[in-house]
């Protein structure tokens, strides 16, 4: 069975600077897919940034990118000139590529404090 | 843009009480799903439903139980809540094909 492992149950960010939040999965399929997904305090998740296991470009979007390390099993989250509005519980997901499940396998969060 | 919607944002109901959590999508989506979240243990599928009618148990089905009549309406039931089901629900939708994962503002369910 897969699963994703988040080791930093929180996190703390200066205003402007940069953070990196960890993940690592663990799996024996070769295709599939890993996202980031942010929790605020609102509580509606919002999915942050997606990519699939067959690319080996890393994926960006504004601030945010990964560094998917496919070997290693390891997929983090970089967010450059945090913002305020960065604060929240961020999730790491994996998701298979086949089969019929189309369920996400969540880790157990990142709670992610930015200070002014 | 998408919107799913819940029921209810915060629940308070006592032991042994009927529970009926909805969920609502308005974007024809075919799957759908029901979350638990508890601190230290992330999001955890409950159930989940591919179409109308269908229905397939996730990783906690115990003690739950979910209808899914209508495509955009997917209900998550307890028959007889118990204090270890004070949570957040969390209901999401997806349609096949895509990667994007919607999510409703949860509920919080206290049972006491």
């Amino acid at each position: 069975a897969q699963t994703v492992t988040q080791s930093q149950p929180e996190m703390s960010v200066q205003e402007a600077e940069t953070v990196t939040l960890s993940c690592t999965y663990d799996t024996s399929e070769s295709d599939y897919y890993l996202f980031w997904y942010k929790q605020p305090p609102s509580r509606q998740m919002i999915l942050v940034i997606r990519q699939e296991a067959y690319k080996q470009q890393n994926a960006t979007e504004n601030r945010f990118s990964v560094n998917f390390q496919k070997a290693a099993k390891s997929f983090s989250l970089k967010i450059s000139d945090s913002q305020l509005g960065d604060a929240a519980m961020y999730f790491c997901a994996y998701r298979s590529a086949g089969g019929a499940t189309n369920k996400l396998i969540f880790g157990t969060g990142t709670l992610l404090a930015v200070q002014p | 843009d998408v919107k799913v919607t819940q029921s209810s944002r915060y629940l308070v109901k006592r032991t042994g009480e009927k529970v009926f959590l909805e969920c609502v999508q308005d974007m024809d989506h075919e799957n759908m799903f029901w979350y638990r979240q508890d601190p230290g243990l992330g999001l955890r599928l409950i159930y989940f439903s591919y179409d109308v009618k269908m229905k397939e148990k996730g990783d906690i089905p115990e003690g739950y139980s979910v209808s899914r009549e209508k495509k955009e309406r997917f209900s998550l039931i307890l028959e007889s809540a118990s204090t270890n089901q004070t949570s957040m629900y969390l209901c999401a939708s997806r349609t096949s094909g895509s990667h994007e994962q919607y999510f409703g503002p949860g509920t919080r369910l206290t049972v006491t």
